[in-house]
């Protein structure tokens, strides 16, 4: 099946840094790809849509200049939260979308993001 | 705007035995998608089982099945011969049938199931 990984698993940074999260389509082209946040004991809930090539399309109530997504090839997305703070620590998933079959999204393992 | 509803928060089922998780859902498309994605404690989201809108026979994957009732907007998921492995967070999701910002999930609150022996 269709693989999606994620670097890094888990990190852990200082508030006020930055840090960048990729999202990988290991054996397919994905020109859609989706990022959640989870809290804990809670559902996913989407970011935002990234697009090769274009803009990404952000849900309501996210910041667009503090969750930066690029989407710069069929098969990477990166998400940078910018000047991290205590309170963008969570869980955030991608997913990315095969074209093929039945547009199929397929989830990578997650990333935990510590800030302290 | 689609919505997803799980009204079961936790539920519980002995090995061996059969559980039912509800899902229901809001929407004025005709043409969609429906999915149960099963969240095991690794937190890696796991496709389980798929549903086409136009498609009246229920979908099953080996042990597991649905009961897909369009006209009440209703979704289960009925787990059969359970086993400890399926122990984990199950969300219902949502996606509409197009292509682009349309084919984003929406999920459901998600129920927890606890296996026991």
């Amino acid at each position: 099946g269709a693989v999606v990984s994620q670097h890094p698993s888990w990190v852990i940074c200082k508030s006020g840094t930055s840090v960048k999260i990729e999202c990988r389509s290991l054996d397919f082209q994905a020109t859609t790809m989706f990022w959640y946040r989870q809290f804990p004991k809670q559902s996913l809930m989407l970011m935002a849509t990234s697009n090769e090539g274009s803009k990404a399309t952000y849900e309501q109530g996210v910041e667009k200049d503090k969750f930066l997504i690029n989407h710069a090839s069929l098969t990477l997305s990166t998400l940078t939260v910018t000047s991290a703070h205590p309170e963008d620590s969570s869980f955030y998933i991608c997913s990315a979308r095969d074209v093929a079959g039945y547009n199929e999204q397929f989830f990578g393992p997650g990333t935990r993001l510590t800030v302290l | 705007a689609q919505t997803v509803t799980q009204s079961q928060p936790e539920m519980s089922v002995q090995e061996a035995e059969t559980v039912t998780l509800s899902c229901t859902y809001d929407t004025s498309e005709s043409d969609y998608y429906l999915f149960w994605y099963k969240q095991p404690p690794s937190r890696q989201m796991i496709l389980v089982i798929r549903q086409e809108a136009y498609k009246q026979q229920n979908a099953t994957e080996n042990r597991f099945s649905v009961n897909f009732q369009k006209a009440a907007k209703s979704f289960s998921l009925k787990i059969s011969d359970s086993q400890l492995g399926d122990a984990a967070m199950y969300f219902c999701a949502y996606r509409s049938a197009g292509t682009g910002t349309a084919s984003k999930l929406t999920f459901g609150t998600g129920t927890r199931l606890q296996v026991t022996l």
